[in-house]
């Protein structure tokens, strides 16, 4: 069964600076891995989508990376804002699932930018 | 084009009432999953309905049920409902065209059992 595991489950950093949240993963079998962002009390956005066949995927100041092999993903944010505290989530989708898309998700950790 | 909608936006409810929640995927498409994020559990897969019928469904007990109409809408009912079902509710949709495997979120709806 696969786990999903997220460090820290709590982050806090002075605004501007460069930051990373990893996630960990136990069956490296996944067809891809999705980062989520989620403001309290509300839905969960869509940040970054990486393949299995791909390494990493970039997004204005947001890049995830993948190492299937070791079971890693890590997100790194550039020059950090107050506005991106929220919590961030990682989610695979297995192989092993089929057609079925459903995701197993991490804990997540919650970000606190300090202006 | 439109995103995924829930309603209610909050319900309240007391012990072994049902509770009823409704989600609309992103248009066109047939694939509706809803999960629940309970306090301190984290997001948990709950149901997968696709094409009218249901295809997958994680560790719930069977209280947690639902359908999906022929416009792909879908419902999800939960009965008796115990305190533990204090949840936010979660819909997903698979995305078009090039984001198809990309999970798109609705905004949830926020069940209080009393």
């Amino acid at each position: 069964k696969q786990e999903v595991t997220q460090i820290p489950a709590a982050l806090s950093v002075p605004e501007g600076e460069n930051l990373v949240l990893n996630c960990s993963f136990t069956d490296s079998a996944i067809y891809n891995l999705q980062w989520f962002r989620q403001d309290p009390g509300k839905g969960l956005t869509s940040l970054l989508l990486i393949q299995s066949s791909q390494r990493e995927q970039t997004s204005g100041r947001l890049n995830a990376s993948l190492d299937k092999s070791s079971g890693r993903s890590t997100l790194y944010i550039a020059a950090s804002q107050p506005g991106d505290s929220a919590t961030y989530l990682c989610a695979v989708k297995d192989l092993s699932s089929g057609s079925a898309r459903q995701l197993t998700f991490g804990s997540g950790t919650q970000l606190t930018v300090l202006p | 084009e439109a995103g995924v909608t829930q309603s209610p936006t909050h319900l309240i409810k007391t012990r072994g009432q049902q509770a009823t929640l409704r989600c609309s995927p992103i248009s066109g498409h047939t694939s509706v999953y809803w999960y629940q994020q309970a306090l301190g559990l984290g997001l948990q897969f709950l149901l997968w309905y696709d094409e009218g019928e249901e295809r997958n469904r994680g560790n719930f007990p069977p209280r947690f049920s639902g359908r999906q109409f022929p416009n792909y809408s879908s419902e999800l009912n939960v009965n008796a409902l115990e305190l533990e079902d204090s949840a936010l509710y979660l819909c997903a949709s698979p995305g078009a065209g090039d984001s198809t495997d990309t999970q798109y979120f609705g905004p949830g709806t926020r069940l209080t059992v009393l």
